[in-house]
């Protein structure tokens, strides 16, 4: 069965990276993009790109550009996001999200990991 | 890109039915029938209910329909049930080729 797992919850400081693992199985990894989506306390979700896992070229939406990076290991069928220079409204729970046949098909989600950025 | 306008909330009594509307533009809900539809419970992993517009995917009750009229998507919930409630938000393919999602709405069972 289809399964993305994510990697734990993160306390960082202000200024410092962190990066956020989504290991795939159940399934051909690349034949799947895979998508990211933000969820800060309170608020709603966010789209925030996506990354060609048969290509690895990788998708930003306005917002998340700069600081935020996606790549992937297909060796062990894993993408990950990397933020730098983290900020406090940074804090946010992440998801990563399988595309499947259809544009905004999100068919299969991870758990989440919550990134919480605070000195 | 601006997210898709949703109510804040909608309620219903067991057994009513919903409808929750996600309001988009040409350049994203009204210009592709690549509408989808989500549930949130909070502290879970959101659910794919609906796809392109009107396509539930396996194993998604049957009292979840969708459909689209202009730039406006609706979410139906019939026979509400107690589990149904939870957020709900739209997304939807831009002409951009990127995805935006709705403002969420809280669906409360009275």
């Amino acid at each position: 069965q289809v399964q993305l797992v994510q990697s734990g919850s993160e306390l960082k400081k202000p200024g410092a990276s962190v990066k956020v693992s989504c290991k795939a199985s159940g399934y051909t990894f690349s034949s799947c993009g895979m998508n990211w989506v933000r969820q800060a306390p309170g608020q709603g979700l966010e789209w925030m790109g996506w990354i060609n896992t048969n290509t690895g070229n990788p998708t930003y939406a306005q917002g998340f550009t700069g600081r935020f990076v996606f790549s992937l290991d297909t060796s062990v069928s894993t993408a990950y996001l990397q933020i730098s220079s983290l900020k406090a409204e940074d804090t946010a729970v992440y998801y990563c999200a399988r595309q499947a046949a259809a544009p905004g098909e999100f068919d299969f989600w991870g758990q989440g990991t919550l990134v919480t950025v605070s000195s | 890109q601006s997210a898709l306008t949703q109510p804040a909330s909608v309620s219903g009594s067991p057994g009513q039915s919903i409808t929750i509307s996600c309001t988009g533009t040409s350049s994203d809900v009204g210009g592709y029938n690549y509408v989808s539809w989500y549930q949130h419970h909070p502290g879970k992993a959101p659910k794919l209910m609906i796809y392109e517009v009107s396509n539930r995917p396996s194993g998604v009750s049957n009292r979840f329909s969708g459909s689209k009229t202009g730039n406006t998507a609706s979410l139906t919930i019939s026979g509400l049930q107690a589990e149904d409630e939870a957020d709900y938000y739209c997304s939807s393919y831009t002409s951009s080729s990127t995805h935006v999602f709705g403002t969420g709405t809280k669906v409360t069972v009275l």
